[in-house]
């Protein structure tokens, strides 16, 4: 079975703070990509930062990065300076190449930034 | 270049009513997927289409089917709604649906079933 597990339901930073959310995936296949995706409040779902996994250097997106383990099935987003826009939901989520249109999400982590 | 719009933002139906959503994506690309999401079960893959034609179809009933126009604009259809079908559909589109495309959601579709 291919799964997404996003620990923490809830979490809370201060303004200008760093935050890392934590996702560990599960799949047999060799070749994928991986995704971080935010939805702030109004719903709009937003990429935020994607990883292929046979590239081995981490991504990253302006104070967006991902710390990606490939052989322990980790893929953590680390939010530098967060700020009060980053209040999301946030989605880790992977595709395959078997199935390249189907992302497979995790339950999500609410991020609330604070004053 | 606009974005992925959906059609209607809201919708209020009773059980046993049929409902269509419509997704349009961006101009260009030609693979549409969706997604329902809910606070149970989460984000969940419904179908996609390429080129009109249904390319992969996530576990959910046959009640459950969708079509896509020769402009790549796509409707999905949820015949004899139960109660469990509250939910919001999100679609997304893509390039092509390649493998590593990014794909681009809509703002997606609020169904409430009474």
């Amino acid at each position: 079975a291919q799964t997404v597990t996003q620990s923490q339901p809830e979490m809370s930073v201060q303004e200008a703070e760093t935050v890392t959310l934590s996702c560990t995936y599960d799949t047999s296949e060799s070749n994928y990509y991986l995704f971080w995706y935010k939805q702030p409040p109004s719903r709009q779902m937003i990429l935020v930062i994607r990883q292929e996994a046979y590239k081995q250097q981490n991504a990253t997106e302006n104070r967006f990065s991902v710390n990606f383990q490939k052989a322990a099935k980790s893929f953590s987003l680390k939010i530098s300076d967060s700020q009060l826009g980053d209040t999301a939901m946030y989605f880790c989520a992977f595709i395959t190449e078997k199935a390249a249109s189907k992302l497979t999400f995790g339950t999500g982590t609410r991020l609330q930034v604070t004053l | 270049k606009a974005g992925v719009t959906q059609t209607p933002r809201y919708l209020i139906k009773t059980r046993g009513q049929q409902v269509t959503l419509s997704c349009s994506p961006i101009s260009g690309h030609r693979s549409v997927s969706w997604y329902q999401q809910t606070p149970g079960q989460g984000l969940q893959f419904l179908f996609e289409y390429f080129s009109e034609t249904q390319r992969n179809k996530g576990n959910f009933p046959g009640r459950f089917s969708g079509r896509q126009f020769s402009n790549s604009r796509s409707e999905m259809n949820v015949s004899t709604l139960e109660l469990g079908d509250s939910a919001l559909y999100l679609c997304a589109s893509s390039l092509n649906g390649a493998f590593g495309e990014t794909q681009y959601f809509g703002p997606g579709t609020r169904l409430l079933v009474l």
